[in-house]
């Protein structure tokens, strides 16, 4: 119940597609979802986060759909480029453990010149 | 601004010995949190201190511990190295307890042989 499933794995887009990263959770007492961006060598970078009384959010090209009732939440890179080429996480907390950050996999996306 | 600041960088220790970690959260920020990330994986959760206390654990064993001093730096230690502890351990801070996006150094490799 403390899981958060990623998928998938690895994404190999041209520039310029839309790249899309899901994530499913289990437990409601998530209410705070974040996407954080990882290079080598670095520590992950906050991306966008999104609490679930909204179904959407946007920053600049990245976009986070939230489904409440499916406890499913995805990340869309639009006009991604190659410099988004990086490792993203998904990742949820419960509001009264809010220390904690339950991490998905992670997917490893390539976005081709 | 200087942003989270993690010494060493890269560590080789022994089956058996003890190993610190150093993280200085960026200032202002009362908050630190510290995770492991296993090569391929998402960050798991270890501790959050939040005003010198501790107010997380995740499911690590008692061989980790850490503490938080009185400017916010914070300690991690863990006793006993497995060949299994090797990973990136990560430092995270924010400024408050509630959880609004967290800041993450780039990390401790540490490699036990």
């Amino acid at each position: 119940q403390q899981q958060v499933k990623q998928s998938p794995q690895s994404l190999i887009v041209q520039k310029g597609g839309i790249p899309i990263i899901n994530c499913a959770y289990e437990n409601t007492a998530f209410d705070y979802f974040p996407w954080y961006q990882q290079f080598p060598g670095k520590g992950p970078a906050l991306l966008i986060a999104i609490r679930p009384d909204v179904s959407e959010k946007k920053e600049g090209r990245f976009t986070i759909s939230f489904n409440k009732s499916a406890k499913q939440f995805s990340l869309h890179i639009m006009d991604s480029q190659p410099g988004d080429s990086a490792t993203y996480f998904c990742a949820a907390s419960p509001a009264r453990d809010t220390g904690k950050l339950i991490f998905g996999q992670g997917t490893t996306l390539q976005v081709k010149p | 601004d200087a942003g989270v600041t993690q010494s060493p960088t890269h560590l080789i220790k022994t089956r058996g010995q003890q190993v610190t970690l150093r993280c200085s959260p960026i200032s202002g920020h009362k908050s630190v949190s510290w995770y492991q990330q296993v090569l391929g994986q998402g960050p798991q959760f270890i501790f959050q201190y939040y005003e010198k206390e501790e107010r997380g654990r995740g499911n690590f064993p008692d061989r980790f511990s850490a503490r938080q001093f009185p400017n916010y730096s914070s300690e991690l230690n863990v006793n006993a190295l497995l060949l299994g502890d090797s990973a990136l351990y990560l430092c995270a801070s924010s400024s408050g307890r509630i959880n609004y996006g967290y800041t993450f150094g780039s990390g401790t490799r540490l490699t036990v042989v």
